[in-house]
């Protein structure tokens, strides 16, 4: 079965922390995961995914096949990080479906 | 940065009557998608559509849902009986092709009374 877990609700921490916010998946074959972020009163973006290799806005993620997982870091939270976080895969075979998990809510503390 | 549109931002409408959203996908791309969220849920993905054809739908999009491509720019979700529990954000996202970046629609806010 497919599906995207992220344990955590809600994390809080303060700026200048790090941060983690943990992914986990499940998938039989090759997905291609990814981090997508809503911003209050914003649109669904796509934060990166694992096939760039990428780091944006600080972030990054790597993804490791043997945990199953695809947890995105920062090391020093900033204010403006605050918001919605979705981890997401699909399958690298077409355009299909995006599957998202049920999000991590950042809330940064000055 | 190119954008997917979709109108209206909010629609309230009484149990049972009928809804169409509607998405202007960006220019190029050739991949649409419908998803929705239920308040405090999780992003859940409803239809695909490609080449004027469903490539794929979840459980949720039953025979009350249905999508049109009606004029080669628009992409529309119709609700045909809306239920209370079609109440959620719903968003529009296309891709020009595969593993390319998914651009979402800023969201359709329905409530149904």
């Amino acid at each position: 079965a497919q599906r995207v877990t992220q344990p955590e609700k809600l994390l809080s921490v303060f700026k200048g922390a790090p941060v983690e916010l943990k992914c986990n998946y499940s998938y039989s074959g090759s997905p291609e995961l990814f981090w997508y972020v809503q911003y209050s009163r914003q649109r669904l973006q796509l934060l990166l995914r694992h096939i760039s290799r990428e780091s944006i806005k600080g972030f990054t993620a790597d993804l490791n096949k043997g945990e199953t997982s695809f947890h995105l870091k920062k090391p020093f939270a900033q204010e403006e990080d605050s918001a919605m976080y979705y981890c997401a895969l699909s399958g690298y075979s077409s355009a299909s479906k995006i599957i998202f998990g049920s999000g991590t809510r950042l809330s940064i503390r000055p | 940065e190119p954008e997917v549109t979709q109108t209206p931002s909010h629609q309230v409408t009484q149990m049972g009557q009928e809804v169409i959203l509607r998405c202007v996908p960006i220019s190029n791309h050739l991949y649409f998608y419908w998803y929705r969220q239920i308040l405090g849920q999780k992003v859940e993905f409803l239809v695909s559509f490609y080449n004027n054809e469903i490539s794929e739908k979840s459980e949720i999009f039953d025979d009350q849902f249905s999508v049109e491509r009606p004029d080669g720019s628009n992409f529309t979700l119709k609700i045909r009986s809306t239920k209370l529990e079609d109440s959620a954000m719903y968003f529009c996202a296309s891709i020009t092709g595969k593993g390319e970046k998914l651009f979402f629609g800023s969201g359709t806010q329905l409530s149904v009374l």
